[in-house]
């Protein structure tokens, strides 16, 4: 079964703490994005990635930076975490075009 | 600026009877609407889709209708079930800076009541 794995379910942050965000992807996909689901305001578009080291801005970028340096891994930081970054945030891959989007089962940060 | 709006956050109907979900958009670009379906502490899986030339697609119990002159289209299931209590996304692809991206709406809780 294919799968887009997230490392943690649930994390507790204190503000100005460096975060790591990782998501591992077993498709060989080409494309990984990082969203965020705020109630109200659904899933937003923080970064993607088409390709090994590429990123790209999503609509809502500030405060985030991502990594990928393998095709498998695409990793969202936050530099420095603020309460307003407090959301589920979702880990998606797909093979190009805009079908066959797999969902991580997301991780709930709450920073403090 | 939300490109694609669902303007009902919850929706609750009887088992058996039909669920409408809807959803708008503003961009004339946007080449393919989804829906995503989404139960707590799982990720969205995509339900089912349609192409902006196409006016209606149906997979079973689910057909979606959409109307490019209002910018609009609607989710129907019949008859509605238990198991498709959840939070419905519909979504928009639009081809920009190099890739396909999907913009989402707000959601829509779907209650199915026994």
């Amino acid at each position: 079964d294919v799968k887009v794995t997230q490392s943690s379910r649930y994390l507790v942050k204190r503000t100005g703490e460096k975060v790591f965000l990782e998501c591992v992807q077993d498709m060989d996909h080409e494309n990984m994005f990082w969203y965020r689901q705020d109630p109200g305001l659904g899933l937003r578009l923080i970064y993607f990635s088409y390709d090994v080291k590429m990123k790209e801005k999503g609509d809502i970028p500030e405060g985030y930076s991502v990594s990928r340096e393998k095709k498998e891994r695409f990793s969202l930081i936050l530099e420095s975490a603020s309460t307003n970054q407090t959301s589920m945030y979702l880990c998606a891959s797909s093979p190009g075009g805009p079908f066959g989007y797999t969902f991580g089962s997301g991780t709930r940060l709450t920073v403090v | 600026d939300q490109q694609v709006k669902q303007n009902s956050p919850s929706l609750s109907v009887q088992e058996g009877r039909i669920s409408i979900l809807n959803c708008d958009y503003t961009n004339s670009m946007f080449d393919y609407f989804l829906w995503y379906k989404k139960y707590p502490a799982e990720g969205p899986t995509f339900l089912i889709s349609i192409s902006s030339i196409k006016d209606k697609n149906e997979d079973g119990r689910f057909t979606v209708f959409l109307n490019k002159s209002a910018k609009h289209l609607s989710l129907h299931i019949v008859p509605s079930q238990p198991g498709d209590s959840a939070v419905y996304f519909c979504a928009a692809s639009i081809w920009i800076q190099g890739a396909q991206k999907l913009v989402f709406g707000q959601g829509t809780r779907l209650t199915i009541n026994p």
